[in-house]
C-alpha cells in the first residue's frame, strides 16, 4: 500500500481565497483524522470520521473551515475563505478499528496563507 | 478529556548516549500509548506503542515504560545515532482518538 496520501504538498495562496487540502486513505481503514500542526499549538485535531461520518468536528476552529468524506477512499479539508493564521502544516491520518497499531499519517500539506 | 504533558520540549544528547521521554497522562482510561517520530518535513511514523496491560516494551534500542498507577510512560532510546535526531510524540488513547503530548526535539551530537 501507498500509504496514507495527500496533495498538494505545498499551498501558498492569498488572503481571502479558498484553499481544499485532499487526503486519501489507506485501502480498509475505516477511520480518518485531520489534523493541524502549528509550533505554538502542536498537533491539534480538526474533525475525524468513521466510515465516512463525521464523528467528532470540535475541534474544526470556525466557520471558515469544512470537511467531507464522500466516499472511503477520499476526503477534503476546505477553508474558505482563508486568513494568514490558517498558516499551519495539515497532516491526515487513518486507521483500522481494531488494527494492531496506531495511526497512519500522510506527509501533509504546509499551507501558507499571505 | 485527557490531557498529556510531555518532558523535555528539547534534548541534545552525545552520540551514543541514552535519552529519555517522558509523558503523563490524566485519564485513567486511556489505554494505549503510541510513540511516534516526525524528521523535518514529514509525517509522524509510528515507532512503537504499549497497552495498558503491559509494563514494558522493547525493539531493538527503544523501549517504552508504563506505569498506570502513577499514569505515566516514558521513552528509552539507547545507544543513540544521529539518524535518531528527530522531534519525538508520545500520545494516549481510550479508543479511536489520541491525544497527543506537545513533543521533544532530540539532536544527537555526532
Amino acid at each position: 500500500d501507498a500509504g496514507v496520501i495527500q496533495s498538494p504538498r505545498h499551498e501558498v495562496t492569498e488572503m481571502g481565497q479558498e484553499v481544499t487540502l485532499r487526503c486519501k486513505p489507506i485501502s480498509g481503514h475505516d477511520y480518518l483524522f485531520w489534523y493541524r500542526q502549528t509550533m505554538m499549538r502542536g498537533l491539534e485535531l480538526l474533525i475525524y470520521f468513521n466510515n465516512n461520518v463525521p464523528i467528532d468536528d470540535s475541534g474544526m476552529p470556525e466557520d471558515r473551515f469544512s470537511a467531507k468524506m464522500p466516499n472511503a477512499s477520499f476526503s477534503t479539508l476546505k477553508i474558505q475563505p482563508s486568513e494568514p493564521r490558517d498558516s499551519a502544516v495539515y497532516f491526515c491520518a487513518s486507521r483500522l478499528q481494531g488494527g494492531p497499531y496506531g495511526y497512519t499519517f500522510g506527509s501533509g500539506t504546509r499551507l501558507t496563507v499571505v | 478529556g485527557e490531557n498529556v504533558e510531555q518532558h523535555p520540549s528539547t534534548l541534545s544528547v552525545q552520540e551514543g548516549d541514552s535519552a529519555v521521554i517522558k509523558c503523563t497522562y490524566s485519564d485513567s482510561a486511556s489505554n494505549y500509548f503510541p510513540w511516534y517520530k516526525q524528521e523535518l518535513g514529514k509525517g509522524p511514523q509510528l515507532i512503537i506503542d504499549i497497552r495498558s496491560n503491559v509494563g514494558e516494551k522493547k525493539d531493538q534500542r527503544i523501549a517504552v515504560t508504563l506505569n498506570k498507577t502513577a499514569k505515566h510512560f516514558s521513552l528509552h532510546i539507547t545507544e543513540t545515532q544521529p539518524e535518531d535526531s528527530a522531534v519525538y510524540f508520545c500520545a494516549a488513547s481510550t479508543g479511536n482518538q489520541f491525544y497527543f503530548g506537545t513533543g521533544t526535539s532530540l539532536t544527537v551530537i555526532p
